[in-house]
């Protein structure tokens, strides 16, 4: 079976200082996508990033990045420069490879972002 | 294109009422999927669709049903609804293995 943990219930972070948001996971399949979303407190979900298990460098996309450590199981989510507007939840999914419609999600990170 | 669509936003049941969550895209995505969000948990799938016609249960399927007689369409029943059915509900869609499309959640209330 397929699980995904975020250690970390809430976290603060100064305005335009860089934050890691922590992943673990634990699945049997040798081939997976690891995804991350942000829920603002409007409720929508927002897709941020994706890793396959076979990519060999980590993801990026703008501000975020993707620390990605097959061997520790691990997909950390850094955003570089916080701005007030990435204060929301951010939840760390996983799917295998074949079946990225079928996501497990973990219980969420809330990040605030301080003036 | 207009996306993923739910409707309705906010919908009020009594205890054994049933209804339909209608969800919508307008990509031709293959597969889509129905989950629910309880306060200060994540998602949890509830069914899901890997095209017309073809349908499966996923984590939390009780109480629960589908179906996808077309592309664009997968509507969620809920047959005798329960307070334990109190929760966020979101549709989304793919078209391939990566990203999915979420819409924007229907917020249900059983009493």
């Amino acid at each position: 079976a397929q699980k995904i943990t975020q250690t970390q219930p809430g976290m603060f972070v100064q305005e335009k200082e860089a934050v890691t948001l922590d992943c673990t996971y634990d699945t049997s399949d040798q081939s997976y996508g690891l995804f991350w979303y942000k829920q603002p407190s409007s409720g929508e979900m927002i897709f941020l990033i994706y890793q396959g298990s076979y990519d060999e460098q980590n993801a990026t996309e703008g501000r975020y990045s993707l620390n990605f450590q097959k061997a520790r199981k691990s997909a950390n989510l850094v955003i570089s420069a916080s701005q007030l507007g990435d204060s929301a939840m951010y939840f760390c999914a996983m799917g295998s490879m074949d079946s990225s419609y079928k996501l497990i999600f973990g219980s969420g990170t809330r990040l605030l972002v301080r003036p | 294109n207009a996306g993923v669509t739910q409707t309705p936003k906010f919908q009020v049941l009594k205890t054994g009422q049933s209804m339909t969550l209608q969800c919508a895209q307008d990509m031709n995505h293959e597969y889509m999927s129905w989950y629910r969000q309880d306060p200060g948990m994540g998602l949890r799938l509830i069914h899901y669709s890997v095209g017309a016609g073809i349908t499966d249960q996923g984590e939390v399927p009780n109480g629960y049903n589908v179906s996808r007689s077309t592309t664009e369409d997968f509507p969620l029943r809920l047959l005798s609804a329960a307070p334990s059915q109190t929760s966020v509900y979101f549709c989304a869609s793919s078209l391939d293995r990566d990203e999915q499309y979420f819409g924007p959640g229907t917020r249900l209330t059983v009493t």
